[in-house]
């Protein structure tokens, strides 16, 4: 079974500029999350997609923002990138079901110059 | 809301010896726990989950945690230690508000394993 998936790895931007990262998930699975993971200051909840709808979003502003496909991939987008948006993207998904595990992808790693 | 301590943002032992990685929460409800690996370069990968069953949980790569409601400890544990197991391990607990769900981690503990 194929995991979760993203594109691209590695990703270059200039401040100011937009990045858009991509995932996709476990085949079943209908809920995608984003974090960020910049360098000391941990992981931190992005956003949660399920059903095509977001349904939570973490403390971040609003040019970071997010949509998911009828076929429950997801994309985030970040608008007028800044230095400090320079961290690795995590995606991971699950199945809205008892447990709440969440599978990660491989992660976007963002550099904002 | 809830929030994950993990005692230790540094563990050195050396190959064969005990590893052990300690984890607190607060959580108001019985809660849902995990323990993630990050090798470098790489995503998280779920090492074992508490689900409210046995306190006494198994996951890969022979590690194993026990839920301890009394001391609100999730507390990582392998006998012996491997080259291998040199990563990042993230404490985290499922957080549900209105219907709403995300993952709360803690900050990490990096792992080091010496010859």
């Amino acid at each position: 079974e194929a995991g979760v998936t993203q594109s691209p790895t590695h990703l270059i931007k200039t401040r100011g500029q937009q990045a858009t990262l991509r995932c996709s998930p476990i085949s079943g699975h209908t809920s995608v999350y984003w974090y960020q993971q910049a360098l000391g200051l941990g992981l931190q909840f992005l956003l949660w997609y399920d059903e095509g709808e977001e349904r939570n979003r973490g403390n971040f502003p609003p040019r970071f923002s997010g949509r998911q496909f009828p076929n429950y991939s997801s994309e985030l987008n970040v608008n007028a990138l800044e230095l400090e948006d320079s961290a690795l993207y995590l995606c991971a998904s699950s199945f809205l079901g008892v447990t709440y595990e969440q599978y990660f992808g491989p992660g976007t790693r963002l550099t904002v110059t | 809301a809830q929030s994950v301590t993990q005692l230790g943002s540094h563990v050195s032992v050396s190959e064969g010896a005990l590893v052990l990685l300690r984890c607190n929460y607060s959580s108001s409800v019985p809660p849902y726990l995990f323990w993630y690996v990050q090798y470098p370069n790489q995503g998280l990968q779920l090492l074992l989950k508490y689900t409210s069953a046995a306190t006494l949980v198994k996951g890969i790569n022979g590690f194993e945690a026990e839920f301890k409601k009394s001391e609100t400890s999730f507390h990582l544990t392998k006998p012996s230690a491997h080259m291998s197991d040199a990563a990042e391990y993230f404490c985290a607990v499922s957080e549900t508000i209105q219907g709403a769900q995300k993952l709360v981690f803690g900050q990490g503990t990096r792992l080091t394993i010496n010859p």
